[in-house]
């Protein structure tokens, strides 16, 4: 079936250590994206990519990069996580191509970050 | 910055009964969009109604739109323990970015 992966479902990292989380796609979708949703709370968008170009929110920490080697894959880099950073980040695709409005999103599980 | 705010915030109903959650955003939209997240796990797209209806269903659920109170509501009918799980609205303004609304927690009771 084809679905939105992201791994690990849960990662444990120190204060101030970098950290990468996956996500990889066989949906083909052109369109990928990353939120951060803390507990009780929606979920926001940090950046997404359409294509290979970026997109970042304005208040997304610097903190906060992201990387899309190719159509497949996308990936977050927290490079000095802080205790507020620990939350469940999202990862999504949606298809803008052969037009397509690209309205509905696929979500993958999500990974849990905790910082210890 | 947050569109969509949930009403209620928590819900809790017996098996069989109807739910009902509702949704208010604040800008004009293209449509808008209910995703249930089950604890701990991704979003999965329900349903989506644009501007331009007033009201949509897909199996046990019936979406309405009122882009004049800006508003709309979900409601789950012959509720189930399965149907357990946060519900979000979430808009479309402009080409494809979401932004999500709070959420409503919703407890089926066997």
């Amino acid at each position: 079936d084809a679905m939105v992966i992201q791994n690990p479902r849960y990662q444990v990292t120190q204060f101030g250590k970098p950290v990468t989380l996956s996500c990889s796609q066989t949906l083909n979708h052109n369109v990928m994206y990353w939120y951060q949703q803390k507990s009780s709370q929606a979920p926001k968008l940090l950046f997404h990519y359409y294509d290979k170009d970026f997109n970042n929110e304005a208040d997304t920490p610097d903190n906060f990069q992201s990387r899309r080697p190719n159509t497949s894959f996308c990936f977050l880099d927290i490079r000095s996580p802080g205790l507020g950073d620990a939350a469940m980040y999202l990862c999504a695709t949606s298809d803008t191509t052969s037009g397509r409005l690209g309205e509905t999103q696929y979500f993958g599980p999500g990974t849990r970050l905790l910082v210890l | 910055s947050q569109q969509g705010e949930e009403d209620p915030q928590a819900l809790s109903i017996q098996e069989g009964e109807n739910a009902t959650m509702n949704c208010s955003y604040k800008t004009s939209i293209n449509n808008l969009q209910w995703y249930r997240q089950n604890s701990g796990r991704g979003l999965v797209h329900l349903i989506l109604i644009r501007s331009n209806e007033r009201e949509k269903h897909s199996g046990r659920l019936r979406v309405t739109l009122d882009t004049s109170k800006k508003s709309s509501s979900l409601l789950i009918t012959a509720s189930r323990a399965a149907d357990t799980a946060s519900y979000f609205c979430a808009t479309v303004a402009g080409s494809y970015q979401l932004t999500f609304g709070k959420g409503t927690k919703l407890s089926v009771i066997p």
